[in-house]
């Protein structure tokens, strides 16, 4: 079947920039998470969706990052104010509640 | 602060020889420990695991969780040229807010 996709696949934009990243999860995955992945490192936990809410925003860094699921699939994370600090690849992943989180490719986001 | 650190950050092998990658975590709350597999972007599950001392087997690779010591192993055997990846140990937190704490990942390179 088919797994989490993500698009743009990949974002270039300039400082102070608005953008947006879009997630489709895999089919009937009620959870949904963002991760933050700077090179060479591992990815950080941004944000976790169970359905429309969002049960973790803990990771969110500041008040320039949002994200939404308002039907409870599709996801889109978006960013106010883009600054050069926050070029990474942001990877979003699904899986029914407890399960094995199933990753997508990932949006490679670079700020000029 | 929860965190998990990966050894060693970097590895270079021969075809055929065998490969441990080493896991630690600190954790407040742990529910599993997973491996994936990061060649592009996307990382790909490898395995959870959950309980201690017990081996986790998919062909050449295997793995195991020693919840005392608070570690885990990545055993690659008989390493092709296509083992090469990065390799991440992610700690997942309890089920109501399901983010995965990620080391920051062993490179290998496996050259022919």
């Amino acid at each position: 079947g088919a797994g989490v996709s993500q698009t743009p696949s990949n974002k270039v934009t300039e400082k102070g920039k608005y953008v947006e990243l879009r997630c489709d999860p895999i089919s009937g995955h009620t959870a949904l998470y963002w991760y933050r992945q700077s090179l060479g490192q591992g990815p950080e936990f941004l944000i976790y969706f169970q359905g429309t809410g969002a049960a973790d925003d803990s990771g969110l860094p500041n008040d320039r990052f949002f994200a939404v699921r308002p039907e409870g699939s599709v996801s889109t994370l978006k960013i106010q104010r883009t600054e050069r600090g926050d070029s990474a690849v942001y990877l979003c992943a699904s899986s029914s509640p407890g399960d094995t989180q199933y990753f997508g490719p990932g949006t490679r986001l670079t700020v000029l | 602060e929860d965190k998990v650190v990966q050894s060693p950050l970097s590895l270079v092998v021969h075809e055929g020889d065998t490969v441990t990658l080493n896991c630690s975590y600190e954790v407040t709350n742990f529910r599993s420990l997973l491996w994936y597999k990061q060649e592009k972007k996307a990382p790909t599950f490898l395995f959870m695991l959950t309980s201690s001392g017990i081996e986790k087997k998919s062909g050449r690779l295997s793995s195991i969780l020693d919840k005392k010591e608070l570690f885990s192993i990545l055993n690659i055997t008989a390493t092709q040229t296509g083992d090469s990846a990065v390799y991440l140990c992610a700690v997942g937190t309890p089920s109501n807010t399901g983010k995965l704490i990620f080391g920051q990942g062993t490179t290998l390179q496996v050259k022919p």
